[in-house]
């Protein structure tokens, strides 16, 4: 089946350091990646929505120069947390669309500490 | 705009006896709806989801979601919980497939032994 491999599953970073998340689909081209971020016990919020080639979406409230998503290959997708926070400390989960019989595929997360 | 609500954010079975999730749902569009579980730092994984093509669908692991239109709900059920079914349980919702997700709150799903 589709699979999406999410690196680091797990990221400790000093605050004002950034930080790189990548989203790799494995089997299948994901055109279209969305990025979440979940809060402990929370449910996702949809942070951006980007497809390869072009500029990401971003949901409103969402500091687009803050998280900066590249998709510059059908099969890599990469959220980056520039000089991050502490307040950005979350759990920041991929999901790329594919045509198979799921349609969603998901990431298995990362966590994100800034200390 | 879609939403789905998700209700009881705890729910607490003994191990063998029926498991019932509730999720309810709004769109202006026949919805695409979808059940994940989720366990600790974990992704989602997707345990069932409905397109329109039947109304009762089957899932992983025993479990099972009825599409009422007339309800708007998409309840989750299992006939008899395991413990290994302790999770974190999402209800989401898209209105053309193909746009993102849109996620209940979650129900945290406890079995006790």
């Amino acid at each position: 089946g589709a699979v999406v491999s999410q690196h680091p599953s797990w990221v400790i970073c000093k605050s004002g350091t950034s930080v790189k998340i990548e989203c790799r689909s494995l089997d299948f081209q994901a055109t279209t990646m969305f990025w979440y971020r979940q809060f402990p016990k929370q449910s996702l919020m949809l942070m951006a929505t980007s497809n390869e080639g072009s500029k990401a979406t971003y949901e409103q409230g969402v500091e687009k120069d803050k998280f900066l998503i590249n998709h510059a290959s059908l099969t890599l997708s990469t959220l980056t947390v520039t000089s991050a926070h502490p307040e950005d400390s979350s759990f920041y989960i991929c999901s790329a669309k594919n045509t198979g019989l799921d349609g969603y595929t998901f990431g298995s997360g990362t966590r994100l500490t800034v200390v | 705009a879609q939403s789905v609500t998700q209700l009881g954010s705890h729910v607490s079975v003994s191990e063998g006896a029926l498991v019932l999730l509730r999720c309810n749902y709004s769109s202006s569009v026949p919805p695409y709806l979808f059940w994940y579980v989720q366990y600790p730092n974990q992704g989602l994984q997707l345990l069932l989801k409905y397109t329109s093509a039947a109304t009762l669908v089957k899932g992983i692991n025993g479990f099972e979601a009825e599409f009422k239109k007339s309800e708007t709900s998409f309840h989750l059920t299992k006939p008899s919980a395991h413990m290994s079914d302790a999770a974190e349980y999402f209800c989401a919702v898209s209105d053309t497939g193909n746009t993102p997700l849109v996620f209940g709150k979650g129900t945290r799903l406890s079995v006790i032994a």
